[in-house]
């Protein structure tokens, strides 16, 4: 069964400090992961992508880093603000072509605090 | 949420009640799906779309059913047979079904019981 797991469930930092979120998973054949941002109670948006190749892959102070070999995944934000409390979610994409190819872990919900 | 738009933002069902949550997107995407969001737990698939008059189950359809009479809209309506349906639910879509495409949030619907 393809699975996906993030660590922590939760974070509190302060604001200005970094943080690294974790992401594990078991998902089979591998495509692709990404990283979704979403605030609460709104849709998630997508923030970056990565495909087998790509070992990191950053959007401004968001950088995520991908091994496939321990199919380990990190998302580590930099310099962190307020607007960057919100869930954030990995997700692995399966090399199928049905509805069902993305497996969604539970999120990691980040607080920043001033 | 860029182009895609769910309605309304909140709604009560009643018991034995049948309910409709629409999803409208102007992205001309020929791929719609709708997701079940609960606390902690990642997004499951309840249905899909390829295609305008085709859609198929998910992982968790049983108590749902759509239609995708047109490409840009793509209705949920949670029935009676649904037990549990206090959740969040968000509808996406792509330009196409495959592993390589993004998939594109709404703010989503937040169905609550009386």
């Amino acid at each position: 069964k393809n699975q996906v797991e993030q660590s922590p469930q939760s974070l509190i930092i302060l604001e200005g400090k970094n943080c690294t979120l974790q992401c594990n998973y078991t998902v089979s054949p591998f495509s692709n992961l990404r990283w979704y941002k979403q605030d609460t109670g709104r849709g998630p948006v997508s923030l970056t992508i990565m495909t087998f190749s790509e070992n990191t892959k950053s959007n401004g102070r968001y950088t995520a880093t991908l091994d496939a070999d321990t199919k380990q995944s990190s998302l580590h934000i930099t310099a962190s603000q307020l607007s960057d409390s919100a869930s954030y979610i990995c997700v692995v994409s399966a090399g199928t072509y049905a509805g069902n190819m993305l497996t969604f872990g539970g999120g990691t919900r980040l607080m920043v605090k001033p | 949420d860029g182009g895609i738009t769910q309605s309304p933002k909140y709604l009560f069902r009643k018991e034995g009640q049948n309910v409709t949550l629409s999803c409208e997107q102007n992205l001309n995407h020929d791929a719609m799906y709708w997701y079940r969001q609960d606390p902690g737990q990642g997004l499951r698939l309840i249905y899909y779309s390829q295609i305008v008059n085709d859609f198929q189950k998910g992982d968790i359809a049983e108590g749902y059913s759509v239609s995708r009479e047109k490409k840009e809209s793509f209705p949920l309506t949670v029935t009676s047979a649904q037990k549990n349906p206090t959740a969040f639910y968000l509808c996406a879509s792509s330009s196409s079904l495959g592993p390589g495409e993004t998939q594109y949030f709404g703010p989503g619907t937040r169905l609550l019981v009386l």
